[in-house]
């Protein structure tokens, strides 16, 4: 049982460059999310999911997209990527309404330079 | 949107009980209060979580106001391990999970 795994782990991008993130789960959780987390800071939510299809809108979604074509996997894409997008970004997943806790991943540390 | 308040920092010092308190006043009767902590350079990590009744674990116990606009968490033994960053959120009916800021637990030996 591997829980919730990033993929990948570090990456260094230049200003323009586009990348996915992938987060995949094995626990058969219907709401998935992603976060950046900057230095100092708390975890912002950046889009998430309730099902396999759907997504909706965080706190700070412009300059990322994300699709959940499969119930397992939740993909975050960087278009066009900024020095602004430099941070850590962590995928969860969960079972809320099932009073289930949430299993977060390790992280990506992404530098756009 | 359902948020929580926590304060900035609390300190405490090694062996001795903790008191991390979380208010929500703006809880909904579906949502969850889940409590996780971040250790620095990892992802968080599962402390406890409730919805009305006082819930125990094996890490901590979770101590719920009868209004449920509040809550505590309860570290029984602090030791320098549980040093970390302390996130009180509400796991809501729609999906949206929020973080807060944080409480920074420094554990003094």
């Amino acid at each position: 049982n591997a829980g919730v795994t990033q993929t990948p782990k570090f990456r260094v991008l230049k200003t323009g460059q586009s990348m996915t993130l992938l987060c995949a789960q094995d626990m058969n959780h219907e709401y998935m999310y992603w976060y950046r987390q900057d230095p100092g800071m708390g975890l912002r939510l950046i889009h998430y999911s309730v099902g396999e299809g759907t997504t909706a809108k965080g706190e700070v979604p412009d300059g990322y997209n994300v699709s959940r074509l499969k119930k397992q996997n939740f993909l975050l894409g960087l278009e066009s990527a900024a020095p602004s997008q430099t941070s850590v970004y962590f995928c969860a997943s969960g079972r809320p309404l099932q009073g289930y806790g949430y299993t977060f991943g390790s992280g990506t540390r992404l530098t756009v330079v | 949107d359902a948020k929580t308040t926590q304060p900035n920092s609390m300190e405490s010092n090694e062996e001795e009980p903790v008191h991390l308190p979380c208010n929500h006043s703006t809880i909904s009767g579906t949502d969850y209060i889940h409590w996780y902590r971040q250790l620095p350079s990892q992802g968080p990590e599962y402390v406890i979580h409730g919805l009305t009744s006082n819930v125990n674990n094996r890490m901590a116990s979770l101590a719920i106001a009868e209004d449920r606009k509040s809550s505590t968490l309860i570290l029984h033994r602090a030791t320098l391990r549980d040093a970390a960053v302390y996130y009180c959120i509400l796991g809501t009916s729609y999906g949206k999970l929020t973080f807060g800021q944080g409480t920074i637990l420094t554990v003094h030996p």
